[in-house]
């Protein structure tokens, strides 16, 4: 079993759709959630950070961890063809490195 | 946004060539990493830093080799490229518990 789990997609919404990504884990360990966006050739780009569970919103973006389940989740509202990229989770413990979940597709589609 | 390098962003080569990719940073970030990224697939750490002199190999085995002699530097160096090779290289630093990425090398060993 992979430490990190997530959606592969590919997911294709509407433009204006509220989008829900997902990650699993295993390593209760895990202190640091982060989302990254990936645009078509191009490195990842961090998008949200958090270390407690709960919510943290920025902007059309919400960030959810449930540590207790072992699930953090993405929320876009109001999508737009610029969301249009492969959204990755990732995660660490205190010291170790970050791992990173295989990527979800996302196409907004106009 | 993060000051991270990489060149070439795109480099096609024959096979049993040595090739060097670059990866500088310019935020004095001690912790550097090169991932390894197939199309549609999850990163995979083949290299790491934590400082001069200091290198380490991934979780994923890998033929390459790094060095870092200076802060802002980390090339990445395969001694005698082969098919096998062909995919996107990342490069990436720490600040806390977030990292950077750079755009990427995407590498095709014909």
């Amino acid at each position: 079993q992979k430490e990190v789990e997530q959606d592969p997609g590919p997911l294709s919404v509407p433009e204006g759709a509220i989008v829900s990504l997902n990650c699993t884990y295993s390593n209760s360990a895990f202190q640091y959630f982060m989302w990254y966006r990936q645009y078509s050739r191009k490195g990842p780009e961090l998008l949200m950070y958090t270390y407690s569970s709960g919510n943290k919103e920025d902007g059309r973006f919400t960030a959810q961890v449930d540590k207790s389940s072992k699930y953090i989740s993405l929320f876009i509202r109001d999508s737009q063809p610029s969301d249009s990229a492969t959204y990755l989770c990732a995660m660490k413990t205190s010291y170790d490195k970050v791992i990173f979940g295989p990527g979800t597709s996302l196409s907004v589609i106009p | 946004e993060a000051d991270i390098y990489q060149t070439p962003r795109y480099l096609v080569i024959g096979t049993g060539k040595k090739i060097t990719l670059e990866c500088s940073q310019t935020m004095g970030h001690d912790k550097m990493y090169w991932y390894q990224q197939d199309p549609g697939m999850e990163l995979h750490l083949i290299h790491y830093s934590y400082g001069v002199n200091s290198t380490e190999k991934g979780d994923l085995s890998s033929e390459s080799t790094v060095s870092r002699i200076r802060t802002e530097h980390f090339p990445l160096t395969l001694e005698s490229a082969r098919p096998s090779h062909t995919s996107q290289y990342l490069c990436a630093s720490t600040a806390g518990d977030t990292q950077y990425f750079g755009p990427g090398t995407r590498l095709t060993v014909l």
